[in-house]
């Protein structure tokens, strides 16, 4: 299993629509776990951290399960501006560095 | 979040020139820099890290004679990819922070384009 692996998009969904991003990783002993927001061209910002079950932050909400190493991203009532990639991203607990992993992005268009 | 600036934005150079990227944290203390890069529609790859004072610790398949790395003071880290070539066109972030697994902050990158 690659380290982070994402669901590999494109989704492309009208305005208004409820939309869910996967990902799993593959390092049992990850802590902590982020949700990045990338725009075309852009450096990633954060949008959400997730260190026990889950998260909540207004229409975005991240789960986590441990048992299958699977963090999820649901977006409700999605905006246009909402339209970027959104990145999976885990700690490298394996290095002694403290770097993090990114995942390969999942590309979301929402449309008029 | 914190500030963090790069520069230049973006570069356009001729094969066999040396470019320098820099990268200033200008509200806290970077003891540690990441240096990512990006191709295109392919996800950010950690090239090297660097602490203040220390040489930098590259990953695997990453030329250190090649992409050459100072993190002389806590604010200041460069990059200078040496002798560029077409195949080095990418997408180059920094990422400094003030401890391992802190939330990690990242300049605005980079843009090399090499003809």
């Amino acid at each position: 299993r690659k380290e982070v692996e994402q669901d590999p998009g494109p989704f492309n969904v009208p305005e208004g629509a409820t939309v869910a991003f996967n990902c799993t990783y593959s390092n049992s002993a990850s802590q902590s776990f982020f949700w990045y927001r990338q725009d075309c061209r852009k450096e990633p910002k954060l949008l959400m951290s997730v260190y026990s079950s889950g998260n909540e932050d207004g229409r975005f909400t991240a789960q986590l399960n441990r048992a299958s190493q699977y963090i999820s991203l649901l977006i409700r009532d999605s905006k246009l501006s909402d339209s970027a990639t959104y990145l999976c991203v885990v700690p490298n607990y394996g290095g002694s560095q403290g770097n993090l992993i990114f995942g390969k992005g999942t590309k979301l268009s929402v449309k008029p | 979040g914190a500030v963090v600036s790069q520069h230049p934005s973006r570069v356009i150079c001729k094969s066999g020139t040396s470019v320098k990227i820099e990268c200033r944290s200008l509200d806290f203390q970077a003891t540690t820099m990441f240096w990512y890069r990006q191709f295109p529609k392919k996800s950010l790859m950690l090239m090297a890290t660097s602490n203040e004072g220390s040489k930098a610790t590259y990953e695997q398949g990453v030329e250190k004679d090649k992409f050459l790395i100072n993190h002389a003071s806590l604010t200041l880290s460069t990059l200078t990819v040496t002798s560029a070539h077409p195949e080095d066109s990418s997408f180059y972030i920094c990422s400094p922070t003030s401890g391992a697994y802190n939330e990690q902050f990242f300049g605005p990158g980079t843009r090399l384009t090499v003809l």
